[in-house]
């Protein structure tokens, strides 16, 4: 059985572009959140998708915005990206069965140069 | 405004003692408190679980004590190994709605167990 998946697992932009990330949750779970977490830190929350809706968001602006599809999968979509942005974004997945409990991926390391 | 406050941010044991971290917490809503260990280049994997209604709970070498009036957890590791050297967060959530899933994470800990 998959554990969470993401990719790509590293990527390099420059300021000012834009980029997808994705995420496959674990097989049976329904519910995703992403996570950022800057060098030295703990990961900070951005928002988490159920039934393809954003259901909770953390302290992101409006450029950090997602999509969760059908299968569970989701997308982190970071517009006018900022040198500020270079962190490893993480992802994490429960199912209904799991209570509290969230399953994270091993992240994708985004540089903004 | 950091709503999880974790001690040491490193910390050295010989292979055998015993680290202790300590977290503190300001939100009474919270009522979920998790440790992940993170390797690295890996994400976080849970560790060990507690909910404010027990004082203490322990998985393996692995023992979270709660104290609820004071708004503090800690995690202690018992025979530390070598492997076990990784960063360690304290987590915290709860709340109205979605907010039961929003992890709160402390700054993390960087344990090494000297061999």
């Amino acid at each position: 059985d998959a554990g969470v998946t993401q990719s790509p697992t590293h990527l390099i932009k420059t300021r000012g572009q834009q980029v997808t990330l994705r995420c496959s949750p674990k097989s049976g779970h329904d519910t995703v959140s992403w996570y950022q977490q800057a060098l030295g830190q703990g990961p900070q929350f951005i928002f988490q998708y159920y039934e393809e809706e954003e259901r909770q968001r953390g302290n992101f602006p409006d450029r950090f915005s997602g999509h969760q599809f059908p299968n569970y999968s989701s997308e982190l979509n970071v517009n006018a990206l900022l040198l500020g942005d270079s962190a490893l974004y993480l992802c994490a997945s429960r199912g209904q069965g799991d209570g509290r409990t969230q399953y994270f991926g091993p992240g994708t390391r985004l540089l903004v140069l | 405004q950091q709503q999880v406050k974790q001690s040491p941010q490193s910390l050295i044991v010989q292979k055998g003692g015993i680290p202790i971290i300590n977290c503190a917490y300001e939100n009474t809503a919270f009522d979920y408190f998790p440790w992940y260990q993170q390797f690295p280049g890996k994400g976080p994997a849970l560790l060990i679980a507690i909910r404010p209604d027990v004082s203490e709970k322990k998985e393996g070498r692995f023992t979270i004590s709660f104290n609820k009036s004071a708004k503090q957890f800690s995690l202690h590791i018992m025979d530390s190994q070598p492997g076990d050297s990784a960063t360690y967060f304290c987590a915290a959530s709860g709340g109205s709605g979605g907010s039961n899933y929003k992890l709160t994470f402390g700054k993390g800990t960087l344990l090494t167990v000297n061999p």
